[in-house]
């Protein structure tokens, strides 16, 4: 069981918006460590999203953004697209300071 | 081009050993913390442990699943992150990634490999 909990599957048509939650706990996000969030495409190894729980890496279109709040964040995807259809991941630290991921999410676009 | 490239996977039996090297190329190695991380067949992503640079001593972090049992080092002179696996279980069987963490980024792996796959069977 992850340590960070996010919901095992969202989906949205082309064009919506979903979002993706992470809740931690006191020891982990409540304690103030950065979430960062990864998108894996089928067969391809983690890219990262966002880090420092709002910021995009140059090249990640502004669609994506994260937001943190206490316990929790969660990761919005707006204006939906077919090749948005991966896993994601959040990504923070705990108090022994290992690192600690959700469990991920598949994210289907119908 | 940054780029780290894992090798070293393969078969080994239940409490064997096995070595994964990842080669770092296209920025200053020293300079980074990098991280393990692995995905069992289907599962997500875990966390493994992580190495600070030499400014920080070296510090190693494991996760509890690992500890004891894997080992990770470096050789900044060789751009090149190690980690050492022994008594190996089935439950390590899973692609093992090697990131960057960035300062940068908030201390985030902005940088992965495309992984080396290890299945323990006998």
């Amino acid at each position: 069981q992850s340590v960070l909990t996010q919901p095992p599957s969202v989906s949205g048509a082309p064009g919506q918006r979903v979002t993706i939650s992470c809740t931690g706990s006191s020891s982990s996000i409540g304690a103030g460590y950065d979430v960062h969030w990864y998108q894996q495409l089928p067969g391809a190894a983690p890219k990262l999203l966002i880090y420092g729980n709002i910021n995009r890496p140059s090249g990640v279109p502004d669609r994506f953004s994260g937001s943190k709040s206490g316990t929790s964040a969660s990761l919005a995807i707006t204006g939906l697209q077919a090749e948005d259809e991966a896993d994601y991941y959040c990504q923070s630290y705990d108090s022994s300071l290992s690192g600690v991921f959700g469990g991920g999410t598949k994210l289907t676009v119908l | 081009e940054v780029q780290l490239v894992e090798s070293g996977g393969g078969l080994v039996q239940p409490g064997g050993s096995l070595r994964l090297s990842c080669a770092a190329s296209g920025f200053t190695f020293s300079d980074h913390y990098m991280d393990w991380v692995r995905q069992a067949p289907g599962k997500g992503l875990e966390w493994v442990g992580s190495t600070r640079n030499r400014a920080n001593s070296y510090t190693t972090e494991y996760a509890a699943s690992v500890k004891g049992r894997f080992t990770i080092s470096r050789d900044d002179s060789k751009n090149s992150l190690y980690l050492q696996m022994n008594s190996l279980k089935t439950e390590d069987t899973a692609v093992y990634y090697c990131a960057r963490t960035s300062g940068r980024y908030y201390y985030a792996m902005d940088v992965w490999g495309q992984g080396t796959t290890v299945t323990v069977s006998s």
